[in-house]
C-alpha cells in the first residue's frame, strides 16, 4: 500500500543552518505531496504542498520539489530560526473508500539552537 | 478563540472506563476526522464523518466510536479504554472544496490509560 517514509529525528542545527529532512514515498501513480507542521503544543498546520512532478512548493522560506525519479519530496529551508522547532510530516494524498485520505509519515522532529 | 476545540486537552484514565473526547469547531466544515498520533507512528485515522449522516471507519476504528451530534460537533468514545490506546488524539476538520488536502486540527488531547 502508499506509504511515507520520512528520516529519523531529532535534528538539531544551530540558527541560521541548513536544513534538510527527508521524504520519500511509495505510491501508484503521481500523488500530490503535502508538508504538515506541529508546533510544540499545538495540532498540525498545512505548511506547503506539491500537486505534479517537478512542482516545487513553499511557504516562510521552506521549500520542497517534487520528484518522480526518485519519488522524493525532500523539505529544505536556507536559514532556520529557533521559532522553526517543531515536528515535520511529510504525507501524501490517495483516493481510497470514496474520497482523498492523507496518508502521514511519522514525523521528524527539529530542535534549532540559538 | 480556536477554530477547532477539543476538551479536555489531557485525561488520565485507569482500564476499562468509558470515556469521551469531545471536538467543536467554528469553521463551518462539514468535513470532521479523528486522529490518534504515537512516537514514531505519525498519525492514524480512526474515524472520519463528511456530514451528520455520514460516518466510517479509518485504518484503526477497533475500540472506538463516534458521535456527529451536529455539523460543528464530533466526539469520540472509549468503551472500555485499554493502555495501548494511550496516545495523542487529534480532531481534525476540512472543506469539501479543498478535496481533503487541507485539514485544520485541534491542539489535541493527552489521553493516559493506567
Amino acid at each position: 500500500g502508499d506509504s511515507v517514509t520520512q528520516m529519523e529525528g531529532p535534528v538539531t542545527l544551530s540558527e541560521e543552518a541548513f536544513l534538510t529532512i527527508n521524504c520519500t514515498y511509495t505510491a501508484t501513480g503521481y500523488p500530490s505531496l503535502f508538508w504538515y507542521v506541529q508546533y510544540p503544543g499545538e495540532g498540525l498546520q498545512l505548511l506547503l504542498k506539491a500537486t505534479k512532478a517537478d512542482d516545487k512548493g513553499s511557504n516562510k522560506g521552506f521549500e520542497a520539489t517534487y520528484r518522480k525519479e526518485t519519488t522524493s519530496f525532500h523539505l529544505e529551508k536556507g536559514s532556520v530560526q529557533v521559532s522553526d522547532s517543531a515536528v515535520y510530516f511529510c504525507a501524501l494524498i490517495r483516493f481510497s473508500g470514496g474520497y482523498n485520505k492523507l496518508i502521514f509519515g511519522a514525523g521528524t522532529r527539529l530542535a534549532v539552537h540559538p | 478563540d480556536a477554530d477547532v476545540t477539543q476538551t479536555p486537552r489531557n485525561r488520565i484514565t485507569k482500564t476499562g472506563k468509558r470515556i469521551m473526547l469531545e471536538c467543536s469547531q467554528t469553521k463551518g466544515h462539514d468535513r470532521m476526522y479523528w486522529y490518534r498520533q504515537d512516537p514514531g507512528l505519525g498519525l492514524r485515522l480512526i474515524y472520519y464523518s463528511f456530514d451528520v449522516k455520514d460516518i466510517n471507519k479509518g485504518e484503526i476504528s477497533d475500540g472506538y466510536s463516534v458521535s456527529r451530534q451536529a455539523q460543528a460537533k464530533f466526539s469520540l468514545s472509549l468503551e472500555s479504554a485499554i493502555p495501548n490506546q494511550t496516545a495523542l488524539y487529534f480532531c481534525a476538520t476540512s472543506d469539501a472544496g479543498t478535496g481533503n488536502e487541507k485539514l485544520f486540527f485541534g491542539s489535541g488531547t493527552q489521553l493516559s490509560v493506567l
